[in-house]
């Protein structure tokens, strides 16, 4: 079946230090990848997306490259701040994957904390 | 802009009792989904419904179920609560599944069974 693999945590980062949150998948089908945000006491929030391979998903000075070759789509910001600090979850939609909308497999999360 | 409305935010429940856990979109999408959030294990599916009167099973659900009878609302039942469904239960609904149609999320509610 498909699955998620993301980086664990805490990352602990300086304020405007580069950031990286990897994440790899597997899927039996042709996957749309996301990444989504939760800040402490709420639900989680799309930050970015991509569809196909080489598409490059990006919102609020974070990026993301589907990389099919790698299976991969990590996440990336040059310069984080402090509001950065939330929870961060990779995840793909595989429509081919047996059929019916079988929901969003997400990987495990990973908590982001940033210092000022 | 309501979008996923979740209500209780916060529930304590004796094991063996059962409650509802009433989920609300505002958006028109045929599709909806209910989640459990567990610490450090991500999401999972419980069960989700691609319109009105349609619902299945997602990858963990057993001692839940579900109804869709309006486009609207997706209530989640717990029959017989038991300690390993202290958890926090994400609602969420999208337009479609395919093309990379996001799904929004409400804020969740956060449940005890002591």
């Amino acid at each position: 079946g498909d699955s998620v693999t993301q980086m664990e945590g805490p990352v602990t980062l300086s304020e405007e230090a580069f950031l990286t949150i990897n994440c790899t998948y597997t899927a039996t089908g042709y996957p749309s990848l996301f990444w989504y945000v939760q800040y402490p006491g709420e639900g989680l929030q799309l930050l970015l997306k991509a569809t196909k391979a080489d598409d490059k998903g990006s919102n609020k000075g974070f990026e993301a490259t589907y990389r099919k070759e790698t299976t991969s789509f990590h996440l990336e910001k040059g310069s984080v701040q402090v509001s950065d600090s939330a929870v961060y979850f990779c995840a793909l939609s595989d429509e081919y994957s047996g059929g019916g909308a079988d929901g969003l497999t997400f990987g495990k999360g990973t908590h982001l904390i940033i210092q000022p | 802009n309501a979008g996923v409305t979740q209500t209780p935010k916060f529930r304590i429940l004796k094991i063996g009792q059962s409650m509802t856990l009433q989920c609300t979109q505002d958006m028109n999408h045929n599709y909806m989904y209910w989640y459990r959030q567990d610490p450090g294990m991500g999401l999972k599916l419980i069960y989700y419904s691609v319109g009105a009167g349609i619902t299945d099973k997602g990858e963990v659900p057993n001692g839940y179920n579900v109804s869709r009878s309006t486009t609207e609302d997706f209530p989640l039942r717990l029959e017989l609560a038991a300690p390993s469904q202290t958890s926090v239960y994400f609602c969420a609904s999208s337009y479609g599944q395919g093309g990379g149609q996001p799904q929004h999320f409400g804020d969740g509610t956060r449940l005890s069974i002591l």
